[in-house]
Order: C-alpha cells, then sequence, then structure tokens
C-alpha cells in the first residue's frame, strides 16, 4: 500500500463551480500537510500548507485535515480556468530530521473549462 | 531570471550511455534534491543534499548518482542510462529554515529524458 493515495483524475468542472481534490494515507505519523499545484510543463509550487487537524483558508482555497480519518482535501470555490493544473498533496511526518521526508500523492489533474 | 534552472530540458539518449542533469539556484538555500516523476506514480525522492558536504540517497538511488559541486549547484547522473529511467526530473530546492522536509521546496522547470 502506497503512503499516500490521490485519485489521478482528470477533473473537469464548468468555471464557477466548487472542486474538491483529496488525498488519504497510511501512516498515523504524518504531521505536516501540503498541496502542491503544478501547471503544464512547469515544476509543483506550493499551495498551502497545515500542521496537525483542522482548516486553513486561503482566498478561494480551503484546505482540510481529518487526521482521524486519515483524510485530507482541498476545496477550491468559484474556480477559474486559470486553476486547470495538476494538483499534488504531499506529507511528513517530523520535522528537523530525514524522518520528515516529503510522501507526494499521484496528482489530481483538472481542468476548468469556461 | 528563474531561481531554479535545469539544463537540459529535454534529452533524449540511448540505453548505456551516461547522462549528467544539472540543477542550479540563485536563491541561496542550502537545501536541494532530485526527484523524477512518472505518470501515475507521482514525485519519487532520488538523493538529497541539506549543505554542500553532505549527500544522501532517497527511496529511488539505484542507478543514479549526484554531485554538489558547489551551494548553488547539484548534479544527477545515469551511470548507464535504461530505458525505465524514462521520466521527467525535477530539481527542488529549500532553505532549512523549518527543518528537514517540511521546509517550503521551490521546484526546477524539469528535464525530460527519454531513454531508447
Amino acid at each position: 500500500q502506497k503512503e499516500v493515495e490521490q485519485d489521478p483524475g482528470p477533473l473537469s468542472v464548468p468555471e464557477g463551480a466548487i472542486v474538491s481534490l483529496n488525498c488519504t494515507y497510511s501512516n498515523s505519523a504524518f504531521q505536516y500537510f501540503m498541496w502542491y499545484r503544478q501547471y503544464s510543463r512547469k515544476g509543483p509550487e506550493l499551495l498551502m500548507y497545515t500542521y496537525s487537524s483542522g482548516n486553513k483558508e486561503d482566498g478561494r482555497f480551503t484546505a482540510q485535515v481529518d487526521k482521524s480519518s486519515k483524510y485530507i482535501s482541498l476545496f477550491i470555490r468559484d474556480s477559474q480556468p486559470s486553476d486547470s493544473a495538476t494538483y499534488l498533496c504531499a506529507m511528513s511526518a517530523q520535522r528537523g530530521s530525514t524522518l520528515g521526508r516529503l510522501y507526494f500523492g499521484r496528482g489530481t489533474q483538472l481542468t476548468v473549462w469556461p | 531570471d528563474a531561481d531554479v534552472t535545469q539544463t537540459p530540458r529535454n534529452r533524449i539518449t540511448k540505453t548505456g550511455k551516461r547522462i549528467m542533469l544539472e540543477c542550479s539556484q540563485t536563491k541561496g538555500h542550502d537545501r536541494m534534491y532530485w526527484y523524477r516523476q512518472d505518470p501515475g506514480l507521482g514525485l519519487r525522492l532520488i538523493y538529497y543534499s541539506f549543505d554542500v558536504k553532505d549527500i544522501n540517497k532517497g527511496e529511488i538511488s539505484d542507478g543514479y548518482s549526484v554531485s554538489r559541486q558547489a551551494q548553488a549547484k547539484f548534479s544527477l547522473s545515469l551511470e548507464s542510462a535504461i530505458p525505465n529511467q524514462t521520466a521527467l526530473y525535477f530539481c527542488a530546492t529549500s532553505d532549512g529554515t523549518s527543518g528537514g522536509f517540511t521546509d517550503t521546496q521551490y521546484f526546477g522547470p524539469g528535464t525530460r529524458l527519454t531513454v531508447l
């Protein structure tokens, strides 16, 4: 079983829709949760970062972590064509040592059509 | 100019050839990483370096080697390329202030390598 599972999609939605992207994980030691966005022919860039459980909001983006279910989500409100990209979740267990290595999901390809 | 650059951007080579992929950064970061990305498998860590004198294997280091020539430069070599090393390769950097891998990692644009 992979450490991090993520449905690769593809996911196609109309402009203005609410998008929900999700990952599940198996390692209960994970505490740091990240979402990266990767545009076509580009490297990933960090979108959001959360620690432990709870929600974090940044503009149209909300990241949620449910450690009891080992489930994280990224919600995009009022989605725009410019949100079309691959979204990768990533997580790690511990700071300050090699145990903090990032584990990435496979990425979900999102297309927002006008 | 981009903060993290990779050369070449695309490379086609034949089985058995030695290939070097280069990464340079102007961010002043101590930490550098090499990943490969395959369709359906996500990003996997090949090697990482927390400073010039520190080199560590990642989860898939077999068949690869690295050299950290300076703080700003980190090269990945395929000693004898094989077709299943066909992938998109990314270099990344981080500043180390948060500790470990939880630092924000900044990725280069990638090198698309095809081994025939």
